[in-house]
């Protein structure tokens, strides 16, 4: 099935950095979608991306679909020690009903 | 917004014995759910989809026999675990999609199979 690929893996940095995190895929998608995920917990949506090109914020975050619809980034501006948490991508494949999920970036904030 | 309520939150149970695990949508019917499986440090891994009033449909590599889903109403999906080994232990999650809000998930089910 198609696979997402999420960078980087983990990310170590101080309280008031930014942070950015991406996702592409080898397919096309219809939707891309970012979540947070707490130690034993079910991931909760951030932002959701249903066009091309469509950049949307949430707070300290913004998501960008990208123009090929098969990437999106997400960018975290001035984080601070909540942010601490694993980050996933998914996507909505244009032929599929179902999610595919990226394998996640684990942030570390350091205060 | 679109609330789903995964039940229960922890369960420990015997080896060969059977689990159940409900994925309730509280405020939306929903006709179909997905059901995931996370193992520690990894992303989640979609097992099968579930359709309101019919068959499961399974990811490869998944055992339809071993994994019975069921999704009787539109706002309920039950995952068996049936004759559970130590190496069903996991961490099970639910999602279900509702048109304004997308995807939205359950808070999870850790099992452990002693």
């Amino acid at each position: 099935g198609q696979q997402l690929n999420q960078s980087p893996q983990s990310m170590f940095i101080q309280e008031g950095e930014d942070v950015s995190m991406n996702c592409t895929s080898s397919s096309i998608f219809n939707t891309w979608l970012w979540y947070k995920q707490d130690p034993g917990e079910g991931p909760v949506l951030l932002i959701a991306l249903y066009k091309a090109g469509e950049l949307t914020s949430n707070g300290r975050l913004t998501a960008q679909f990208g123009i090929t619809r098969k990437d999106s980034f997400l960018n975290i501006s001035a984080s601070i020690p909540s942010d601490v948490g694993i980050y996933f991508c998914a996507g909505q494949p244009y032929n599929n009903n179902d999610m595919r999920f990226g394998a996640g970036t684990r942030l570390t904030v350091k205060p | 917004g679109a609330v789903v309520s995964q039940h229960p939150s922890r369960v420990i149970c015997k080896s060969g014995t059977s689990v159940k695990i409900e994925c309730r949508s509280l405020d939306f019917q929903a006709t179909t759910m997905f059901w995931y499986r996370q193992f520690p440090k990894q992303s989640l891994m979609l097992m099968a989809t579930s359709n309101e009033g019919s068959k499961a449909t399974y990811e490869q590599g998944v055992e339809k026999d071993k994994f019975l889903i069921n999704h009787a109403s539109l706002t309920l999906s039950t995952l068996t675990v049936t004759s559970a080994h130590p190496e069903d232990s996991s961490f099970y999650i639910c999602s279900a999609v509702e048109g304004a809000y997308g995807y939205t998930f359950g808070s999870g089910t850790r099992l452990t199979v002693v």
